[in-house]
Parts: structure tokens; C-alpha cells; sequence
């Protein structure tokens, strides 16, 4: 089945420090894929897709591309702030059917300042 | 952009009893919903999946007695949690998506908490 490998948090970074985070998928078809980011306290938020390979998805600094080849969607950010604390989800879409979401486990990212 | 209500925010009640929670888009006609379960510092898992005016779907080893979920019309769904247990804390998260996109849209949650 469809299933999201994200890299284990957690990650503490100071402020302005260059961010990655991994994600990889196994999945068949060709799925969109999402990087979505939940706040303390609040619901998820769509943070950046991409819908097909070789697509960049990129919003807020934050850039992910979506490789076909490695199976990958990683999440970068040049220089953090303390208001990216969050945690982050990597997600794709089911191609057909309900096109239903699945999420990896999240990275829960924390910025020092 | 799109909303997505959910209401009540959080919910204490005792076990056994029965609690209700709503789910509205707010600027859009939801063909379908989808309920999830957030366990602390872990990730969403599907509940099920709702079409308006049909059953739910819902996923493998969720009860659907337990979980009664009613799509009735385009812009609200409701889930509720039957004969409340405590491990039925969680928080639940609805998210919502029209008929000509596939992105879904995030309610903010509802916390609940059997005593």
C-alpha cells in the first residue's frame, strides 16, 4: 500500500540555520505529494505541493521537490525563524478512488532564537 | 480561501455518554469529508470518508457503530463518538474538499476528553 517515511524529530535549530527535512513515499501511480504544517494548538495547514515529477512546490521560504526517481519530497528552508516552530507534516494523494491522504509521522521542528 | 469550521473546539464529557461533533466549509460545497484521529505527538489517521448523501467509508478497524458519521448535506458533516470511553481522547480533525479540486482543506479540531 501507499505510505510516507519522514525523517524523526526532534529537530532543534537556531534561528537562520538551513533546514531539511526528508520524506520519502512508496506509492503506485504517480501521487501529488504535500508538505502540510500544524501550529501549537491548531489545525493543519496545505504548506506546499507538487503534483507531478520535477515539480517545486514552494511558499513562506520553504521549497520541496518533488523527484520521481528517488521516490523523495524533501523540505528546505534557507534561514529559519522562531515562528516555523511547528510540526510538519509530508503527505500524498492517492491518484484514484477517494484520493484519500497519508501522512508520514510528522517532524516536530523547534527554531531557537 | 476555503474554511473549515469545527465546533466544539474542545469537549469534556463522562464515559458512556455520547458526543457530537460538527464539521462545516463555510465558502464551499464539500462533495466529501474525511474524519481523523490525532493522537499526542503522532500523526493523522483516517477515520473514514464521507460522500454527501451516501454512508461513510470507513477505514479498517475503526467502528463504525462506535463513529457514526452523517454527511446530509454539502456543507456539514458530524461525527459522533457513541458510549465514550477514556481512550477515546483525542483530537479529531476533519478536513473537507469540493468537487473539482483534490486538495483538502483542514478544520482546526476538536479536543476531547472522557473522564
Amino acid at each position: 500500500g501507499n505510505s510516507v517515511t519522514q525523517m524523526e524529530g526532534p529537530v532543534t535549530l537556531s534561528e537562520e540555520a538551513f533546514l531539511t527535512i526528508n520524506c520519502t513515499y512508496t506509492a503506485t501511480g504517480y501521487p501529488s505529494l504535500f508538505w502540510y504544517v500544524q501550529y501549537p494548538g491548531e489545525g493543519l495547514q496545505l504548506l506546499l505541493k507538487a503534483t507531478k515529477a520535477d515539480d517545486k512546490g514552494s511558499n513562506k521560504g520553504f521549497e520541496a521537490t518533488y523527484r520521481k526517481e528517488t521516490t523523495s519530497f524533501h523540505l528546505e528552508k534557507g534561514s529559519v525563524q522562531v515562528s516555523d516552530s511547528a510540526v510538519y507534516f509530508c503527505a500524498l494523494s492517492e491518484v484514484q478512488g477517494a484520493q484519500k491522504l497519508v501522512f508520514g509521522q510528522g517532524t516536530r521542528l523547534t527554531i531557537n532564537p | 480561501g476555503a474554511v473549515v469550521s469545527q465546533h466544539p473546539s474542545r469537549v469534556i464529557c463522562k464515559s458512556g455518554t455520547s458526543v457530537k461533533i460538527e464539521c462545516r466549509s463555510l465558502d464551499f460545497q464539500a462533495t466529501t469529508m474525511f474524519w481523523y484521529r490525532q493522537f499526542p505527538k503522532q500523526s493523522l489517521m483516517l477515520m473514514a470518508t464521507s460522500n454527501e448523501g451516501s454512508k461513510a467509508t470507513y477505514e479498517q478497524g475503526v467502528e463504525k457503530d462506535k463513529f457514526l458519521i452523517n454527511h446530509a448535506s454539502l456543507t456539514l458533516s458530524t461525527l459522533t463518538v457513541t458510549s465514550a470511553h477514556p481512550e477515546d481522547s483525542s483530537f479529531y480533525i476533519c478536513s473537507a474538499r469540493d468537487g473539482q479540486h483534490y486538495e483538502q482543506y483542514f478544520g482546526p479540531g476538536t479536543r476531547l476528553t472522557v473522564t
